[in-house]
């Protein structure tokens, strides 16, 4: 079956930069998303990659995928308080739109 | 856009109650629905898919007489907690997906409680 890995904790200073890694097995799939859950609450789309890119920018946000590796991260530059949440990156399973969820990186933003 | 609301947000219920949590895309047509369940500080878990006008495809394990899914409509689907027992408390998460892409978008969760 499909394992998608993350790291649980990651503790950062308010206005550093964070890094999330993930790390997964299907390398069939199309698109690989990172997903942020703040407590209680569903699942917010941050942002994904298509496999044929290297990196993606979205203003704060840095997607790198190294596809020979099966490794993608996540880089939130300037991380604020308001940063902090769990945040899952998903792999769709083979061609379909079923994910396979990462266990999620709980990042915590020290003041 | 592409957002899903889910109803209700939590809900209390005694032990051999049957409780209905309703998922819906409120401005796009969701082909598919994809319902999963997370156990506190763990990830979510594919409990079924659903594609509008067919049965649910359940994942292994998951009792589909226990968790009966409808998705009666491009925009509403349900998931009903049958015969409810403490061990089905947990927060219940519905995501949709229309035809021509991949990405899911997310409710904000359902937390049931089984007293």
């Amino acid at each position: 079956g499909e394992d998608v890995e993350q790291s649980l904790f990651l503790s950062v200073r308010e206005g550093d930069s964070s890094v999330i890694n993930c790390t997964y097995t299907d390398s069939s799939s199309t698109y690989l998303y990172w997903y942020k859950q703040e407590p209680g609450a569903g699942l917010q789309l941050l942002t994904y990659i298509f496999s044929n890119m290297d990196m993606k920018q979205d203003q704060r946000l840095t997607v790198l995928l190294n596809k020979k590796d099966k490794h993608l991260s996540l880089r939130i530059a300037d991380t604020q308080t308001g940063d902090s949440a769990i945040y899952f990156c998903a792999s769709p399973r083979g061609t379909g739109n079923q994910f396979y969820f990462g266990t999620g990186t709980s990042l915590t933003v020290i003041p | 856009g592409a957002v899903v609301s889910q109803h209700p947000s939590w809900v209390i219920c005694k032990s051999g109650t049957s409780v209905k949590i309703e998922c819906r895309s409120l401005d796009f047509q969701a082909t598919t629905m994809f319902w999963y369940r997370q156990f506190p500080k763990q990830s979510l878990m594919l409990m079924a898919t659903s594609n509008e006008g067919s049965k649910a495809t359940y994942e292994q394990g998951v009792e589909k007489d226990k968790f009966l899914i409808n998705h009666a409509s491009l925009t509403l689907s349900t998931l009903t907690v049958t015969s409810a027992h403490p061990e089905d408390s947990s927060f219940y998460i519905c995501s949709a997906s229309w035809s021509y892409t991949d990405t899911q978008y997310f409710g904000p969760g359902t937390r049931l409680t089984v007293l």
